[in-house]
């Protein structure tokens, strides 16, 4: 089967404008998360989703950002009112299950770039 | 949000030797630690995994050596290749959801 999707690869954006970025999960996967990573920089945990619920929201960053899933499947991440310091790449993993004996399996991610 | 993005080490071998990288690990109740390759413009591939009830694990071409003791994990490549040149990432899990990922180390492989 496929792998874990995300869309757009790349999106550019100016400051202030609202974004929205999009995660197609592995299939059978109930755990989905989000992820950020700096240019060069190692992986900030952004939020993580069990089924439709989102029991940890504590990783993100500001009140501007937010994230659903529906159907136990598509998740988008959505950044309000873009700042330059959001430009980052945006991955997004799913697994099986959560915790020991279950690696996430990451998409390709979403380079934003605010201008 | 939880970071531990610092600027990445770099460990260059030359092509046909054996690679070693390594990884601290912070948190004591980790109980499963995964290793994770990432090439440019791609995200995390997993590479191999072990339990915190095992020292050693291998798959094919990569050994992972794990001591509790002085928390330390390492990545062991045999007969490193051009197509291993990436950036390789330890994490950490203490059985919940939140996996926590190290800095990252580069490997580049000289032909």
């Amino acid at each position: 089967g496929a792998g874990v999707s995300q869309s757009p690869s790349n999106k550019v954006t100016e400051k202030g404008k609202d974004v929205e970025l999009r995660c197609d999960p592995i299939s059978g996967h109930t755990a989905l998360y989000w992820y950020r990573q700096s240019l060069g920089q190692g992986l900030e945990f952004l939020i993580y989703f069990q089924g439709n619920s989102a029991p940890d929201k504590s990783g993100l960053p500001s009140d501007r950002f937010s994230a659903e899933r529906t159907g136990g499947s598509v998740s988008t991440l959505t950044i309000q009112r873009t700042q330059q310091e959001d430009s980052a790449v945006y991955l997004c993993a799913s697994s099986f299950t959560t915790g020991t004996g279950s690696p996430l399996h990451f998409g390709n991610g979403t380079r934003l770039t605010v201008t | 949000g939880e970071s531990v993005g610092l600027h990445l080490p770099t460990l260059s071998v030359q092509e046909g030797d054996n690679s070693i990288i390594n990884c601290a690990y912070s948190n004591s109740a980790s109980d499963y630690f995964i290793w994770y390759k990432q090439e440019s413009g791609k995200g995390p591939q997993f590479i191999i995994d072990i339990r915190s009830n095992m020292d050693k694990r291998q798959g094919q071409r990569v050994t992972v050596l794990l001591n509790k003791t002085v928390k330390h994990l390492s990545l062991q490549i045999a007969a490193t290749q051009p197509g291993d040149s990436a950036v390789y990432f330890c994490a950490e899990n203490t059985g919940g959801f939140k996996t926590i990922f190290g800095a990252g180390t580069r490997l580049f492989v000289k032909a």
